[in-house]
């Protein structure tokens, strides 16, 4: 089974408005840690934000959010107020285990997003 | 505070050529991973250095390596290059303390090309 599913090739938004990614993962580990990544065409990954399996809140920063339901095992990503710099390839990963201090962190397929004006 | 840095951007090789891929961890992070990106997929783990030791390994035979020197800054060398190593190295850094660790900065990666 895939680690991490990323079921949207491709999105389209209008500049301004909402757009959720959807991200669900697997895995038998109670300690993990959930990211999203933006990679614009220059090819550096930047980080957005990170949920752990522990926290209690959803985290969010800025204008990102992100919808954790560890239950569906889910960690959908929120654009709020769109904006055609938000153009981009968007990865979710996880990263399982922290004993010892290693910490492989899988990486899902990522959703191209595209901001029309 | 100093990003994770990468060099060189762009490298050309010949199929059976070694290649060192050079990286700098962003300030105060003990800890680097490096990712190997084709063309139109996701990072792929190749492995990670913790305190000048390989602590994690992914799907990479040994000719991938990789060394970290005492200021936390890493090495991936891979010897014998194969046409399938063409792909964007991505290097990321972040801090391990006491078992935890926290988020991973990439740097802006190096486009190896075998041709």
């Amino acid at each position: 089974a895939q680690k991490i599913t990323q079921t949207q090739p491709g999105m389209f938004v209008q500049e301004k408005e909402a757009v959720t990614l959807d991200c669900t993962y697997d895995t038998s580990d109670p300690s993990y840690g959930l990211f999203w990544y933006k990679q614009p065409s220059s090819g550096e990954m930047i980080f957005l934000i990170y949920q752990g399996s522990y926290d209690q809140q959803n985290a969010t920063e800025g204008r990102y959010s992100l919808n954790f339901q560890k239950a569906r095992k889910s960690a959908n990503l929120v654009i709020s107020a769109s904006q055609l710099g938000d153009s981009a390839m968007y990865f979710c990963a996880m990263r399982e285990g922290d004993s010892g201090g290693y910490q492989k962190v899988t990486f899902g397929t990522g959703t191209k997003l595209q901001v029309i004006p | 505070e100093t990003g994770v840095t990468q060099s060189p951007t762009h490298l050309i090789k010949t199929r059976g050529q070694q290649v060192t891929l050079r990286c700098s961890s962003q300030s105060g992070h003990n800890t680097v991973s490096w990712y190997q990106q084709a063309l139109g997929q996701g990072p792929q783990f190749i492995f990670q250095y913790y305190r000048e030791e390989e602590n994690g390994r992914g799907n990479f035979p040994p000719r991938f390596s990789g060394l970290q020197f005492p200021n936390y800054s890493s090495e991936l060398n891979v010897n014998a290059l194969e046409l399938d190593d063409s792909a964007l190295y991505l290097c990321a850094s972040s801090l391990e303390a006491g078992g935890l660790s926290y988020e991973q900065y990439f740097g802006p990666g190096t486009r190896l090309t075998v041709t």
